[in-house]
């Protein structure tokens, strides 16, 4: 089945400075992948999300990439604001899954002043 | 918001003791997906219940099950509680067809003594 692997684990940024989380997968079937940003006590939020053919997709400070040869993709957030605190996961969908999503391990994202 | 509601937000229940949690999901969606998520890790797949029919299962076993309503409404039913059970428990609803955003809900947080 498919693996996910999300790293780091904990970042740390200065507000205004940008912030880069990798993962990578393990099933080339995998043509779906979305990021979730979870605040504390809710449930994951779909933030933005990339389909196989596209290569990279941007809304406002938000940035995703994705290299489908190498098997990973990024989530890049620009100008960090203290509301960016959060935990960010990455996930990732078999061809023909139908949601059902495998998970990253999370990256715990501190923007500090 | 997304739409999609569960009860209830906590839960404690006894080891051996049964629950059910409920979902409802976002107006305009058929497909409900039940994950469980473990302190500090990402979200595990349960099962998915399209049209009052499980299409697709992770590695959890029997004990845990799930209907799925003609309003497109959900329950996930856990039998013989362990302590192991003690995590947040998501609910997302989606369009099915594969590749379309899943919306979470804020989740039921069980803890089993």
């Amino acid at each position: 089945g498919e693996n996910v692997e999300q790293h780091p684990s904990t970042l740390s940024v200065q507000e205004g400075d940008s912030a880069v989380i990798k993962c990578t997968y393990s099933d080339s079937a995998s043509n779906y992948f979305p990021w979730y940003k979870q605040e504390l006590g809710k449930g994951p939020q779909l933030i933005i999300d990339i389909r196989s053919n596209v290569g990279e997709k941007k809304d406002q400070r938000i940035a995703v990439t994705l290299n489908k040869t190498a098997k990973h993709f990024s989530l890049h957030i620009t100008e960090t604001q203290p509301e960016d605190s959060a935990v960010y996961f990455c996930a990732a969908e078999v061809t023909g899954g139908g949601n059902k999503l495998t998970f990253g391990t999370g990256t715990q994202l501190k923007v500090e002043l | 918001e997304t739409g999609v509601t569960q009860s209830p937000t906590h839960l404690i229940k006894t080891r051996g003791q049964q629950v059910t949690l409920r979902c409802s999901s976002q107006s305009g969606h058929n497909t409900v997906s039940w994950y469980q998520q473990a302190l500090g890790q990402g979200p595990q797949f349960i099962f998915q219940y399209y049209r009052e029919e499980e299409n697709g299962r992770g590695n959890f076993p029997p004990r845990f099950s799930g209907l799925q309503f003609p309003n497109y409404s959900s329950e996930l039913n856990v039998n013989a509680l362990e302590l192991d059970d003690s995590a947040l428990y998501l609910c997302a609803s989606s369009s099915k067809g594969g590749n379309t955003e899943a919306f979470f809900g804020q989740g039921t947080r069980l803890t089993v003594v």
